[in-house]
């Protein structure tokens, strides 16, 4: 199976700010990494596929990149309504597999 | 506006089976591949596989091959999953998601049901 890590496993940051989330796989694979976004009770969230194309209705301040095995998922101008965890998430073989998650918290 | 809509909670003893349905509006439901994720308590997600409604092909995690099915009945647009043989670890929510795939190009699981909590407790 492919392991996603993804790093840091939570994070605090100031509104405005600039915050980027690391996935990297066990092994390398093109482009197929999904990013998403889970609000506390709530179902998860698309916000980027094939690594870096931004989800239809989902704010520019999002974006994805990605370098060999390791993803990033970059939030500009981190806003209130962005307290989430983050998931990364595999599309490249079977079984799929996700990130541990990341916990954006807003000081 | 296209939406899924699960099935509800579902409380089960070990050893018992439990069906998931999974009820699709507002779109053209083959023109998708539906996945299965679970989420148990507190943790992240795990995949279980997924079905090509329109073809009925299926591709089960290895992890739950003979122990989930997955089928579905496109005259309601009703996906399902069926877990059999359940145990405590099989407490979570269970999800299903679509997902829109054109040859090797995949588009991400952007509809999610708003889950089954699966309760296996004796």
């Amino acid at each position: 199976d492919i392991q996603m890590t993804q790093s840091p496993s939570s994070l605090s940051a100031s509104v405005g700010d600039r915050v980027t989330i690391t996935c990297r796989a066990s092994q390398s694979f093109n482009r197929h990494l999904n990013w998403y976004q889970q609000k506390s009770g709530k179902a998860p969230k698309l916000l980027i596929y094939a690594a870096s194309t931004l989800q239809s209705g989902v704010p520019s301040r999002f974006s994805g990149g990605d370098s060999g095995t390791e993803f990033t998922l970059t939030i500009s101008n981190l806003q209130p309504e962005d307290l989430a965890t983050y998931y990364c998430q595999q599309s490249f073989t079977s079984p799929l597999t996700f990130g541990q998650g990341t916990k954006v918290e807003i000081k | 506006q296209a939406q899924l809509v699960q099935s509800g909670a579902e409380v089960k003893k070990p050893g018992a089976s439990v069906k998931v349905s999974c009820k699709a509006s507002g779109f053209t439901f083959t023109g998708y591949y539906v996945h299965w994720v679970r989420q148990a308590p507190g943790q992240g997600f795990e995949w279980l596989g997924w079905i090509n409604v329109k073809s009925g092909a299926t591709k089960v995690s290895q992890k739950f091959q003979g122990r989930v099915t997955m089928t579905g009945d496109t005259s309601i647009t009703t996906a399902y999953m069926d877990v059999t043989s359940l145990t405590s670890d099989d407490t979570a929510i269970y999800y299903c998601a679509r997902e829109r795939v054109a040859g090797t190009y995949y588009y991400g699981m952007d509809l999610w049901g708003q889950g089954t909590t699966v309760t296996v407790s004796s």
